[in-house]
Formats: structure tokens, C-alpha cells, sequence
């Protein structure tokens, strides 16, 4: 059974700091892994796709990585921004989507 | 292009009674799923429609929950009777045919059973 985990449950950061968030998985057998967005009383966002063939994918600020073997990925955010305040879901892909519990991220100005 | 919808919102409902949550996908997503997640957990996967047939409804927590997508458009979700421990926030998302991880989601019905 794939369990996901992601450290830490919630973050405090002032503005303009870099950040990276953690992600684990227990079974390496995936087809992607996705990180997402939430903010409050809305949906899920994408903002980045890992294929298990890849090792990392930039968007913007944003970079994340996967090392597929340890089952492992980060979501690094640089310069952060009080907009970037929200809750950071990593999920894998095998058939379905396997969320982990989420980061919780709060940037101050 | 208009994204996933769901409705209601927020459903508050008493133990013993049937709600029913519904979900519009993306125009053209053959794909259909239902998601929930309840206070403290991990939201977690419920069912899968392709078109108009269950492809996997492993995640399905028991009977008392039932969902339908007749004629492969939308989808509704009925919980009936509803129990205390079925409250939490219900998701549904949608994806093309060929791209079934390319998932998007609504914005969730927040169900609360007292």
C-alpha cells in the first residue's frame, strides 16, 4: 500500500526567504508524482508533474525534484512571496492519485 | 473553458439522512473521479469513471455510498443514510481519456453530518 508523507506539516517563513518542502513515498512503482496547490475553499491547482523518468521540473519560482529510487521528492520555492501562502499537496500517481496529509505554508510580509 | 464544478458547496445534514453531491466535469474528460478527505487525514481516492462505467471503485469506504454517471457527463455521489464519520470534503476531478493523470480537480463539497 503507497503511503505518502510530507514534512513538515506547516511553515512559517518571513517573505524572500527560500524554502523547500519534503516529500516520501514508500513504493518506488510510480508513474509521476504531482505537486499541488490549495488554497482555502477552493480546488487542487498542478503546479508541477514529475514523469518517473525525470529527475526535476521548473516552473517559475518553484523547482521540484524526485529521486524515484528513495522515494523521495522537494519542492523548493524561491524568494517566497505572501501570495505563495497556501497548502502544498505532494501526490503520486499509480493508477490514482495517493496524497500525502499536505504543508501548510504561511509567508509573512 | 469552464473547470470542474461541484455542488452543493457545504451540505450540512443530520445522521440517518441521503444527501447527494454532484459533479460536472470538464466538457470532453471521459475520465471521472471522486475523492474525499476527511478532518486530519489524507484526502484519498473513492472511485474512477471512465465515460459512463466504473473502472475502479476499490476506494469506496462501504454500500451506504453510491455513485452514478449515467450517460458519461456528469456525476452525482449519494451517501445514504449518511453517518457521522462520513463528513470531511468531497472532490471530484476530471481528465482527458489518454492523460488520466493530468487530473483537475473542483473546488470540493464540504459535507457535514451532525
Amino acid at each position: 500500500k503507497q503511503e505518502v508523507t510530507q514534512i513538515p506539516a506547516a511553515l512559517s517563513v518571513p517573505e524572500g526567504e527560500n524554502l523547500v518542502l519534503n516529500c516520501s513515498f514508500t513504493d518506488s512503482a510510480i508513474y509521476n508524482l504531482q505537486w499541488f496547490r490549495q488554497d482555502p475553499g477552493k480546488g487542487l491547482t498542478s503546479l508541477l508533474l514529475i514523469q518517473s523518468s525525470q529527475r526535476e521540473q521548473t516552473s517559475g519560482r518553484l523547482n521540484a525534484s524526485l529521486d524515484k529510487s528513495s522515494g523521495r521528492s522537494t519542492l523548493y520555492i524561491a524568494a517566497s512571496q505572501p501570495g505563495d501562502s497556501a497548502t502544498y499537496l505532494c501526490a503520486v500517481y499509480v493508477y490514482a492519485l495517493n496524497f500525502g496529509k499536505g504543508t501548510s505554508l504561511l509567508v509573512t510580509p | 473553458e469552464a473547470g470542474v464544478t461541484q455542488f452543493p458547496s457545504h451540505s450540512v445534514i443530520e445522521k440517518g439522512q441521503t444527501v447527494t453531491l454532484r459533479c460536472d466535469p470538464i466538457s470532453g474528460h471521459d475520465n471521472l473521479y471522486w475523492y474525499r478527505r476527511v478532518m486530519g487525514k489524507e484526502i484519498k481516492f473513492l472511485l474512477h469513471f471512465v465515460k459512463e462505467s466504473k473502472q475502479d471503485e476499490s476506494g469506496m469506504p462501504n454500500n451506504r455510498f453510491l455513485a452514478e454517471r449515467t450517460g458519461g457527463t456528469y456525476s452525482t455521489l449519494k451517501v445514504q443514510p449518511a453517518e457521522l464519520e462520513d463528513s470531511g470534503v468531497y472532490f471530484c476531478a476530471s481528465s482527458p481519456w489518454s492523460r488520466s493523470y493530468e487530473q483537475y480537480f473542483g473546488p470540493g463539497t464540504r459535507l457535514t453530518v451532525t
